[in-house]
């Protein structure tokens, strides 16, 4: 079965300090996978996903399939990032969404 | 528009009443979506529409929860008798297709935030 696992429900870091969120999920099929965002107050939208190898907003993240992983980092948080994110598997004509973390992101 | 847009923004009712929730999709977007987002619960999916038909419907909690969408534009999520736990917020999005593949990105509307009393 698909399934989109993000374990941490809260994660909270210093300005400065490097991020990680964790994403893993499960899927026969070959994976496509996105992470999406939510700041306050405002409309959930594409952060990045995996085709594309891009960083955005100093974010990247890896696909492994190995670990079937793909994790969400940059290596300085910004008070900005604070915001929700969640990781987001493509499954057929679905996209399927992890629990969400939200980032707390304090000076 | 611009943007997805649903209506209405916030809604209360009382338990066994029927509700009816509004998405307007972007502007030639094929592809639509209903999500359920609860606290603690993350994005729960409901439903898929390609133009007018719902080739995924496998979110649907209940036979209480309907949706559909006509001139592949407006669709309409109706939840019929509501219960305490359909308390939640209901997010619509829309996406483009190109050719056989999906682009991936979803836009999403602001949601539909339902309180059932």
């Amino acid at each position: 079965a698909q399934r989109v696992t993000q374990p941490e429900k809260l994660l909270s870091v210093f300005k400065g300090a490097p991020v990680e969120l964790k994403c893993n999920y499960s899927y026969s099929g070959s994976p496509e996978l996105f992470w999406y965002v939510q700041y306050s107050r405002q409309r959930l939208q594409l952060l990045l996903r995996h085709i594309s190898r891009e960083s955005i907003k100093g974010f990247t993240a890896d696909l492994n399939k190995g670990e079937t992983s793909f994790h969400l980092k940059k290596p300085f948080a910004q008070e900005e990032d604070s915001a929700m994110y969640y990781c987001a598997l493509r499954a057929g004509t679905a996209l399927i969404f992890g629990k969400g973390t939200t980032l707390s992101v304090s000076s | 528009g611009a943007g997805v847009s649903q209506s209405p923004s916030n809604k209360v009712t009382e338990k066994g009443k029927d509700v009816e929730l509004r998405c307007d999709p972007i502007s030639g977007h094929t592809a639509l979506y209903w999500y359920r987002q609860s606290l603690g619960q993350g994005l729960e999916f409901l439903i898929y529409f390609q133009g007018n038909s719902a080739p995924d419907k496998s979110g649907l909690p209940s036979d209480r929860f309907s949706a559909e969408r006509t001139g592949g534009s407006v669709s309409t999520l109706t939840i019929q008798r509501t219960q305490q736990e359909d308390s939640a917020v209901y997010l619509c999005a829309s996406s483009s297709r190109t050719g056989t593949s999906n682009t991936g990105e979803l836009f999403f509307g602001e949601g539909s935030r339902l309180t059932v009393l």
